[in-house]
């Protein structure tokens, strides 16, 4: 969806190897998440951020530290990557609470 | 916190044919959306229905908010319909997803 970029595309990792995931969002959006996806599931929220400056644990928080420094930028850490975290990473953005989200192309990540 | 549930698991649909896809949740929602992840992966925005009754062409969805369920109507469905459906909602500002309802469409 235009408007929320990914990066990178796809990622390999060794485990106990650390990363970032980075999130870039243009349409002027207050809030921001972050989701896996395992393969034939749903999305679970791992973090969000209700405003420039604060974050909160999702459902699935374990493992991840997240970063919202500024309005346009969500980025979530892997400290020692686990092949319990491979998986597809969905970043999102809506303008408040009550309105619609949209989504960027996602992360493929897969830990060996 | 708000649970989300979505039937059928499920569905397999020859070309032309119509189905109805349920989203059940556990509590009041301020937000409810319905996306459609095609077969690359990418999440597609369909509706944004936190109540009433929307139409987008071939698809239509309705939210009785009061009942606690949001209904998505896919009509003459086609094999570019084929993928996962879910749905979305939140009654804080975390948004929560159900566990989808495959599709496939066969010619």
């Amino acid at each position: 969806n235009a408007g929320v970029t990914q990066t990178p595309k796809f990622q390999v990792l060794k485990t106990g190897q650390s990363m970032t995931l980075q999130c870039a969002q243009d349409m002027n959006h207050n809030s921001m998440y972050w989701y896996r996806q395992d393969p034939g599931m749903g999305l679970r929220l791992i973090y969000y951020s209700a405003s420039e400056g604060t974050t909160d644990k999702g459902e699935v928080p374990n493992g991840y530290n997240v970063s919202r420094l500024n309005k346009r930028e969500f980025s979530l850490r892997l400290e020692s990557a686990a092949p319990s975290q491979t998986s597809v990473y969905f970043c999102a953005g809506r303008p408040t609470g009550v309105t619609e989200a949209f989504f960027g192309q996602g992360t493929r990540l897969t830990v060996v | 916190g708000i649970q989300v549930e979505q039937s059928p698991p499920d569905l397999i649909l020859q070309e032309g044919a119509n189905s109805t896809l349920r989203c059940n949740f556990s509590d009041s929602v301020n937000n409810l959306q319905w996306f459609h992840q095609n077969p690359w992966g990418q999440l597609i925005n369909l509706f944004y229905i936190p109540s009433g009754t929307k139409q987008n062409g071939r698809l239509s969805a309705t939210t009785v908010a009061t009942e606690r369920y949001s209904l998505l109507y896919i009509s003459s469905s086609q094999t570019t319909d084929s993928g996962v459906y879910f749905c979305a909602v939140d009654n804080t500002d975390k948004l929560i997803f159900g566990t989808g309802t495959r599709l496939q469409v066969f010619p």
